[in-house]
């Protein structure tokens, strides 16, 4: 069955770029069928998502965030990226992969719900 | 964007049915047909409990149930258990600016 799994440092100096990858298994990223998303959660708060991509390699992103974020995927290593600059302790958190379900309304892509999740993986910013 | 409204908690005694809330506006909830619900235990990656407002995945008990009244979805766990203690939270596309949004969560107490 379908398996997402986060990597990365879980340590991150203020100021510098967060960078986290998740490798899909049991399925292929190329699906025509699905989104990718990265979703995060700091200590004690409820969920936040962070940006979607495609393997087209359209994307979605929060607009809060999307200043500092970048999405990217690699089909040839079935895994999709997340990069998240000049990062403060408010971007201490979980942060969750998961598949995304979408569909159309009036030609254009709508995100749907997040079928399948990673485990999730801590990220502490502090120097 | 703002996070769709829940309230903070709710309760029920074993076997007892509660239901949570989750409002938005026609942008987001009221617009869109892929509602859904996540359910999270302590320390537990989100599970997808509810997607298209009523559908459930596979391996979902039937006591989990969804609707949506205009701007307004929401969840209803009857026969409530144990093991249904734990977070919850819904999501919506919020087509406004092309994003998606989580609720703020409700932490459900079974006593």
């Amino acid at each position: 069955q379908l398996q997402l799994q986060e990597s990365g440092p879980g340590l991150v100096k203020p100021s510098e770029t967060l960078s986290l990858t998740c490798t899909v298994s049991g399925g292929f990223i190329g699906s025509s069928s699905y989104y990718w998303g990265w979703i995060r959660q700091p200590p004690g708060k409820g969920l936040e998502w962070i940006g979607s991509i495609y393997y087209s390699g359209n994307t979605y992103y929060n607009p809060s965030l999307k200043s500092r974020v970048t999405i990217s995927v690699d089909t040839s290593k079935n895994h999709f990226s997340l990069k998240l600059s000049s990062v403060t302790a408010a971007d201490t958190a979980v942060y969750y992969c998961a598949r995304q379900s979408y569909d159309y309304f009036w030609g254009s892509p709508v995100l749907g719900s997040f079928h399948i999740w990673g485990q999730g993986t801590m990220v502490t910013v502090s120097s | 964007q703002s996070a769709l409204t829940q309230p903070p908690s709710a309760s029920g005694s074993p076997g007892q049915s509660v239901t949570i809330s989750c409002t938005g506006t026609s942008s987001d909830v009221g617009g869109y047909k892929d509602v859904a619900w996540y359910q999270q235990h302590p320390g537990k990656a989100p599970k997808l409990m509810i997607y298209e407002v009523t559908k459930r995945p596979s391996g979902v008990p039937d006591r989990f149930s969804g609707s949506k009244s205009g701007n307004t979805a929401s969840l209803t766990v009857s026969g409530l258990q144990a093991e249904d203690e734990a977070d919850y939270y819904c999501s919506s596309y919020a087509g406004s600016n092309n994003s998606y949004v989580f609720g703020t969560g409700t932490k459900v107490t079974v006593l």
